[in-house]
């Protein structure tokens, strides 16, 4: 079976900085995606992570630990339109397939 | 098109009543995905294509939702005698191919209420 636990909602203030986790438990792993889902839209592609480190791009890093079953979303520099929910996928492809699993998302609230 | 598209936007239909939504994914894109999201919850894996055909059809609901794709292209999700617990938000995501790194491109979904 698979587990994606997200933290179900965090708040933050405008310029600071804010890490979202995402843990894990699958029986196999072919690479963790993170969304970014304004509200009423679809989700867009942020970052993917199929090796252990952080990868980092622009304003966002992504973290990932296989040997943990752990990866965490860091934003720098919050900003208001940052306020959408984040999206933590994992492919497990032991099942026989590569589609992607989704957890239910964190919620971010950014305050000024 | 230059993204994903998806129609109707919004559709409210009675319970018992059929609805057909429509994908029309990336030009060139071979993967083709369905999902589900209601309130609060994550993305619920409805169905994948990969050209016509469907290899993983484990999360269908019921045997009340059917889909198909023809041409590689175009996808169309159908729903016979709509219950209640339909309502939802129902996305389709294609990618270049199903395996690799290759990221999902969404569309913006259909809101699909049973009254």
């Amino acid at each position: 079976g698979q587990n994606i636990d997200q933290p179900t909602e965090m708040t933050a203030t405008e310029g600071a900085i804010v890490q979202i986790n995402c843990t894990y438990q699958t029986s196999g792993f072919n690479g963790l995606f993170w969304y970014q889902q304004h509200a009423g839209e679809a989700p867009t592609f942020l970052s993917y992570n199929v090796l252990d480190g952080l990868e980092e791009k622009g304003r966002f890093s992504s973290f990932l630990s296989r040997s943990k079953g752990y990866s965490y979303l860091l934003l720098k520099e919050l900003q208001m339109k940052d306020s959408a929910s984040y999206l933590c996928a994992v492919r497990d492809p032991s099942g026989g397939s590569y589609i992607p699993t989704f957890g239910r998302g964190t919620s971010l609230i950014v305050h000024p | 098109g230059a993204g994903v598209s998806q129609s109707p936007s919004n559709k409210v239909t009675e319970k018992g009543k059929d609805v057909e939504l429509r994908c029309d994914p990336i030009s060139g894109h071979t993967a083709l995905y369905w999902y589900r999201q209601s309130l609060g919850q994550g993305l619920e894996f409805l169905i994948y294509f990969q050209g016509n055909s469907a290899p993983d059809k484990s999360g269908l609901p019921s045997d009340r939702f059917s889909a198909e794709r023809t041409g590689g292209s175009v996808s169309t999700l159908t729903i016979q005698r709509t219950q209640q617990e339909d309502s939802a938000v129902y996305l389709c995501a294609s990618s270049k191919s199903d395996g690799s790194s290759y990221e999902q491109y969404f569309g913006p979904g259909t809101r699909l209420t049973v009254t």
